[in-house]
């Protein structure tokens, strides 16, 4: 599986845009970007992903780059319950399996 | 919204026992799966299921076995409790994976401690 980078952490305050940054310059041309995050005591919960174009959905948009080596996901007004650990996941085109690395925490403050 | 409900939220067993881990879906996915997650070692795939009664070993299957005997139910076996198996467990599913492009939906987990 191709290998992200995250930043360990980020803080953010309340009702700010969030711009939460992942490096995949492994990427190869079919593997989807996925983003999910997991709050405390929770599993994780799939956000949104995108192979080359951005998306957009309730929770979250995602701008991928142009040559694809890097993504952020942008959650357009931080709230308390956004604190959480994002992760920046690649999706073969083959593979099942989620494979997660550490992530970022986000924090919010009020 | 996609529901994946995990039997238990927080569980105590002795080592040596048999224990059962369910979860039921209610999205009518193809695919299931079962993970762990540790401190350090973030999630890790056991098993997973791509169809009633059809598995596939993960990356940790070892002292684990797995059932599907109806597509919305899968379910994880610790054969004989070990306590480095304490762990938290979670289920997921997702529809048959294709190019990538189907997301996994998981449970809240459950807190399992093997005394």
């Amino acid at each position: 599986d191709a290998k992200t980078t995250q930043p360990n952490s980020m803080e953010s305050n309340e009702e700010e845009p969030v711009h939460l940054p992942c490096n995949h310059s492994t990427i190869s041309g079919t593997d989807y970007i996925h983003w999910y995050r997991q709050l405390p005591s929770q599993g994780p919960e799939y956000v949104i992903h995108g192979l080359t174009s951005n998306v957009n959905n309730r929770m979250a948009s995602l701008a991928i780059a142009e040559d694809r080596k890097s993504s952020t996901l942008i959650l357009h007004r931080a709230t308390l319950r956004d604190a959480a650990v994002y992760y920046c996941i690649l999706r073969t085109s083959y593979g099942n399996k989620l494979v997660f690395g550490a992530g970022t925490i986000l924090r919010v403050k009020s | 919204d996609v529901k994946v409900t995990q039997s238990s939220r927080y569980l105590v067993k002795r080592t040596g026992e048999k224990v059962f881990l369910e979860c039921v879906q209610d999205m009518d996915h193809e695919n299931m799966f079962w993970y762990r997650q540790d401190p350090g070692l973030g999630l890790r795939l056991i098993y997973f299921s791509y169809d009633v009664k059809m598995k596939e070993k993960g990356d940790i299957p070892e002292g684990y076995s797995v059932s599907r005997e109806k597509k919305e139910r899968f379910s994880l076996i610790l054969e004989s409790a070990s306590t480095n198996q304490t762990s938290m467990y979670l289920c997921a599913s997702s529809f048959a994976a294709r190019g990538g492009n189907q997301p996994q939906h998981f449970g809240d987990g459950t807190r399992l401690s093997i005394l």
